[in-house]
């Protein structure tokens, strides 16, 4: 069965520090697909980034970057320099690789920056 | 890029009375769509599957005859929330498999229920 852990429930750090949000998952299939999505208070999600399992490169995009670890069964987020913005619910998520395309959800990570 | 629409945004409904919940895909054809329920502070959990055309499948645990969708058309989608209660209250998050190539999902922006 494929499942998707985020161990920290909610995260405080002060304005321009970096902050990890770890995420670990499960699953039996040998293809399959990572994402990231941000939800703001408004509730909309914020796709951020999907990531297949044949490409482990790690990825940055501005201050984000994201190391994915077949290994260790992870895919973590890392904001560096973080802003009051960047105040949301992360959530990871699994999907396998068939056409069925259902997405599991991790329960999420509330991050609070703090002025 | 892909857009995904839902509406209304939020509604509020008096308990045993029915409200639908559109799901539309505004610049795409979408042969599957999902649907989610997300209660306050927690994950987004699946409720069903849409298939255009044909019956959906709904996960473990949601009641298919207090949740009716029907997928009559490539680009819309529809929740109906039957004879609602009080702890149908909940957010709403539909998607839509965009498959032109790449199978990407897209998410519409949630709609709020709340039934009193």
């Amino acid at each position: 069965a494929q499942k998707v852990t985020q161990a920290q429930t909610e995260i405080s750090v002060v304005e321009k520090e970096d902050v990890t949000l770890d995420c670990v998952y499960e699953t039996r299939d040998t293809t399959y697909y990572l994402f990231w999505y941000k939800q703001p208070p408004s509730g909309e999600l914020v796709f951020l980034i999907r990531r297949n399992s044949f490409d482990e490169q790690n990825e940055i995009s501005g201050r984000y970057s994201w190391n994915f670890q077949k290994s260790t069964s992870s895919f973590n987020f890392t904001i560096t320099a973080s802003q009051v913005v960047d105040s949301a619910v992360y959530f990871c998520a699994l999907s396998d690789g068939n056409r069925d395309d259902k997405i599991i959800f991790g329960k999420g990570t509330r991050l609070h920056i703090l002025p | 890029g892909a857009v995904v629409s839902q509406h209304p945004s939020w509604v509020i409904c008096k308990s045993g009375t029915s409200v639908k919940i559109e799901c539309r895909s505004l610049d795409f054809q979408a042969t599957t769509m999902f649907w989610y329920r997300q209660f306050p502070k927690q994950s987004l959990m699946l409720m069903a599957t849409s298939n255009e055309g044909s019956k959906a499948t709904y996960e473990q645990g949601v009641e298919k005859d207090k949740f009716l969708i029907n997928h009559a058309s490539l680009t819309l989608s529809t929740l109906t929330v039957t004879s609602a209660h009080p702890e149908d209250s909940s957010f709403y998050i539909c998607s839509a498999l965009y498959s032109g190539g790449v199978y990407e999902q897209y998410f519409g922006p949630g709609t709020r229920l709340t039934v009193t």
